[in-house]
């Protein structure tokens, strides 16, 4: 158990650039989440995924963002044509299929801060 | 929809005094509640939880219990250490749905002085 990773730890993009991040969920973990999570604040779901399917958005997730499992194992969020407003903690979260939902191991997070 | 209320902080407390986070919720259905915490430069880990009303959850010395009744999961430690500093989440989960997504509240970062 490696536990959860996610590249880059930390991004740094101008305004309009595209990005995307990856997590790496624990292995047979069946569940994958996104959330993110601004200064001061709590996390934030974003996306849910079981195997490969992505099941749930949520409202934050706009048109520039999409997140893709194509495998079931690892999940890649890319953000096209970044705003200022899109500079946050991005983490990404797995659970197993032997376990309830809820109980979800978190990765470090990628920070992400646009200029 | 559901939400979370933590109370504010900063928390500075002295080691080996008492620890109180209140945490109130309000959620359709019959949440799970969870406490998180996040070390300095680390990922969130689930430190205690309760899934039904009067349930205690505890953990390395951390407490809360499932109080349906004041819709509330205050985290309690009766003696903290240095090494608690850290930032503490109160979540929630929705028990309607597979999908385990959860519901936090903005955190409450701790500081225990020596």
């Amino acid at each position: 158990d490696t536990g959860v990773s996610q590249n880059p730890r930390h991004k740094i993009t101008k305004r309009g650039q595209n990005v995307t991040f990856r997590c790496d969920p624990i292995s047979e973990h069946n569940r994958l989440y996104w959330y993110r999570q601004t200064l001061g604040q709590g996390p934030e779901f974003l996306t849910y995924f079981q195997n490969e399917a992505q099941l749930e958005k949520s409202r934050l997730l706009s048109d520039r963002f999409s997140a893709e499992r194509p495998k079931g194992s690892f999940s890649t969020l890319e953000i096209q044509r970044t705003e200022q407003g899109d500079s946050a903690m991005y983490l990404c979260a797995s659970s197993s299929p032997d376990r309830e939902p809820y109980e979800q191991y978190f990765g470090p997070g990628t920070r992400l801060t646009v200029t | 929809g559901d939400s979370v209320t933590q109370m504010e902080g900063p928390v500075t407390l002295s080691e080996e005094a008492f620890l109180t986070i209140n945490c109130t919720y309000t959620a359709t259905g019959y949440p799970s509640l969870f406490w998180y915490v996040q070390y300095p430069g680390e990922g969130l880990q689930l430190l205690l939880k309760a899934t039904k009303a009067d349930d205690k959850g505890s953990n390395k010395g951390f407490e809360a219990t499932y109080r349906k009744e004041t819709t509330s999961f205050h985290l309690e430690k009766g003696s903290v250490q240095v090494s608690d500093s850290a930032v503490y989440f109160c979540a929630l989960s929705a028990r309607n749905t597979n999908a385990g997504k959860s519901t936090f509240g903005d955190g409450t970062t701790l500081t225990v002085k020596p």
